[in-house]
């Protein structure tokens, strides 16, 4: 079946520390991936996506994230986190046509960033 | 803010009964997708509708069902409410399903089975 794998349930870094969430997917076929961040007390909302084209990919507030095929991984990166980004972040694979139709999406269990200001 | 709005943000409810969850999607979006997501634990999906019609389903039995309205409103019905139900029931919106495509998520409605 397919899953997401991501690797740090709790993160915790200092202002301007460098951020890399590691995601892992299991699915052969073609994919689309999508990094959401949930903020405390907030939606789920988009950070990135990648669809095709080329495999690094920028999203909001700096972030960016890496598509590596051979690795089944999407991992996400910012070069200097901020308090602001303390929030729970989750890896998503839209596998083509699992469940029957192509736009749902299957989650990693989350990775809780905490930034200490 | 997506634009996607969930009633009621908070429902208590026994083991065995019913309750119906709902939700409005942005205007355009012909798709709803619902999610659940148990404590500590990422969404998993449900089902989706496009244009009033069920268009694929996750591991979840028939006790779980939809509905969705031309006015781009939704429903999640749960029958026999058992109390791994508790959870948090999202639903996304997005304008053609498409795998590429943004879902726009709503807050939720947190559900808890007693």
């Amino acid at each position: 079946a397919q899953s997401v794998s991501q690797h740090n349930h709790h993160v915790i870094l200092s202002e301007a520390a460098s951020l890399e969430l590691g995601c892992n997917y299991s699915y052969g076929g073609t994919v689309n991936l999508f990094w959401y961040v949930q903020y405390p007390g907030q939606h789920l909302q988009l950070l990135l996506k990648y669809f095709s084209g080329d495999p690094l990919v920028k999203g909001i507030k700096g972030f960016e994230a890496e598509f590596i095929k051979s690795k089944f991984s999407f991992n996400l990166r910012k070069p200097s986190v901020q308090w602001s980004d303390t929030a729970e972040y989750f890896c998503a694979v839209n596998a083509f046509n699992y469940g029957g139709s192509q736009g749902n999406l299957i989650f990693g269990k989350g990775t809780k960033l905490s930034v200490k200001p | 803010e997506t634009g996607v709005t969930q009633s009621p943000t908070h429902l208590i409810k026994t083991r065995g009964q019913q309750v119906t969850l709902r939700c409005s999607s942005q205007s355009g979006h012909n798709t709803v997708s619902w999610y659940q997501q148990a404590l500590g634990q990422g969404p998993q999906f449900i089902f989706q509708y496009y244009r009033e019609e069920e268009n694929g389903r996750g591991n979840f039995p028939p006790r779980f069902s939809g509905l969705q309205f031309p006015n781009y409103s939704s429903e999640l019905n749960v029958n026999a409410l058992e109390l791994d139900d508790s959870a948090l029931y999202l639903c996304a919106s997005s304008p053609g399903g498409l795998a590429e495509e943004t879902q726009y998520f709503g807050p939720g409605t947190r559900l808890l089975v007693l």
